[in-house]
């Protein structure tokens, strides 16, 4: 059982579309990182939420930590072929040495 | 500013042999974790470090694997004796501090075992 629960696992959406991927846990996060990768490459970071309730917004990326700290959403609007890729959720909890937990996972798939 | 680095990129051995890691961090970084991601899931942490002190290895599969940290800066990850299901790819990354959640990862190292 995972700590940190991603859904969907996959997703294939054509180009123009909007989609939200959900970041679930029963346990509370002092931050909470949502993370990109490509094939063959590690992952890079998109974004660091450390506030319950806090929205932040690259381009056409938006993020939301929960009132609770417990759970976390990436919403893509129109997407586009380059957004394809692995999306990442990853929790750290301070009292735990602030090790950096990963969900398994959303594997987006973008069609031009 | 120089990226984590990590090598070798890919290794294929038998299984029952040994292989090596290594990983360079971020200049200045004091914090480095070792994780290991099977294909289709998310990064699974093996072992973290703070300077040369283990932070956390509860996950690290100590009958067979084993990472050193020894001057705080590089670090090695060994598997010896390799199973077929360590293969995966073996992602290093870096931050400031344990206070700092914010990993930088290397390229990893896609290991095959056959």
């Amino acid at each position: 059982t995972q700590l940190l629960e991603q859904s969907p696992q996959f997703l294939s959406i054509q180009e123009g579309e909007n989609l939200t991927v959900y970041c679930n846990s029963s346990s509370v996060f002092s931050s909470l990182q949502w993370y990109r990768q490509e094939p063959g490459e590690g992952p890079v970071l998109l974004v660091t939420v450390v506030t319950g309730g806090e929205v932040k917004k690259l381009k056409r990326l938006t993020f939301q930590f929960g009132d609770a700290r417990k759970d976390s959403s990436l919403h893509i609007t129109a997407a586009q072929p380059g957004d394809t890729g692995l999306y990442l959720c990853a929790g750290a909890i301070r009292n735990a040495g602030n090790m950096l937990t990963f969900g398994g996972g959303t594997r987006l798939m973008v069609k031009p | 500013e120089a990226g984590v680095a990590q090598s070798p990129r890919y290794k294929i051995i038998e299984k029952r042999q040994s292989v090596a890691f290594w990983c360079n961090p971020i200049s200045g970084h004091a914090t480095l974790y070792w994780y290991q991601q099977i294909l289709g899931q998310g990064p699974k942490l093996l072992i973290q470090f703070q300077n040369n002190g283990v932070v956390d290895d509860s996950q690290l599969p100590k009958d067979r694997f084993s990472a050193e940290r020894l001057k705080g800066v590089d670090s090695t990850l060994k598997i010896q004796p390799a199973k077929l299901e360590d293969s995966a790819v073996y992602l290093c990354a870096s931050s400031w501090d344990r206070s700092d959640t914010e990993a930088f990862f290397g390229q990893g190292t896609r290991l095959t075992v056959v």
